[in-house]
């Protein structure tokens, strides 16, 4: 079985400042990663994924994250913070298995401050 | 191309009754998970769908079900509602073929169980 861990539920930045949400994962055989947003009232938009390749991969918006292997980390991170990132973040993963079932974290509220 | 659609959006039943919600994925895609989200337990997979064959199954009571059609809509079925049942349920479409592993949300169905 595979659990995600989102230390951060909340994480309050002033706009045009950096960003890092953190997420780290355990897992006994290899994994699939995902960063998906959530707006009040909608449902989940994927903004990035990790499947092979490059350890750093770049999203929508201007999001990009880092797979760490040896920490199990797939942290999610912004040079630059607008207003209207102001949402719930979640990581989640998904065997190598052929189960396609997403496993998510707890969530992490951004909250972007003028 | 559309994205995924759920009906209706909003519900409201009462415990003990029994409820249907759709799930129209994005065309082309075979496979329908089904999420659902509480402020308590967050996100948890429910079942998935793929060629009108349930393909995994999370830990969720019997009294929770689901269905594909042909043309890969989906429904989920919720009998004897309880009020602990009062959640947004998300539908998310994928193509499943080799090598794909990201879902696609749809808005989700709001209900609440009085």
């Amino acid at each position: 079985a595979q659990s995600v861990t989102q230390l951060d539920s909340q994480v309050p930045v002033f706009e045009e400042a950096p960003v890092e949400l953190r997420c780290n994962y355990s897992s006994s055989v290899s994994v699939y990663l995902f960063w998906y947003v959530q707006y009040p009232n909608q449902g989940l938009q994927l903004l990035l994924k990790y499947l092979s390749g490059s350890t750093l991969v770049k999203g929508i918006n201007g999001f990009e994250a880092e797979f760490n292997k040896s920490q199990t980390s797939f942290h999610l991170r912004k040079p630059s913070v607008h207003i209207s990132d102001t949402a719930e973040y979640f990581c989640a993963v998904t065997m190598d298995t052929g189960r396609r079932a997403l496993t998510f974290g707890s969530g992490t509220r951004l909250q972007v401050q003028p | 191309k559309a994205g995924v659609t759920q009906t209706p959006r909003y519900l409201i039943k009462t415990r003990g009754q029994q409820v249907t919600l759709s799930c129209s994925p994005i065309s082309g895609h075979r496979s329908v998970s089904w999420y659902q989200q509480t402020p308590g337990q967050g996100l948890q997979f429910l079942f998935e769908y793929f060629s009108e064959t349930q393909r995994n199954k999370g830990n969720f009571p019997g009294r929770f079900s689901g269905r594909q059609f042909s043309n890969s809509r989906s429904e989920m079925n919720v009998s004897t509602l309880e009020l602990g049942d009062s959640a947004l349920y998300l539908c998310a479409s994928s193509p499943r073929d080799r090598g794909t592993y990201e879902q696609y949300f749809g808005p989700g169905t709001r209900l609440t169980v009085t």
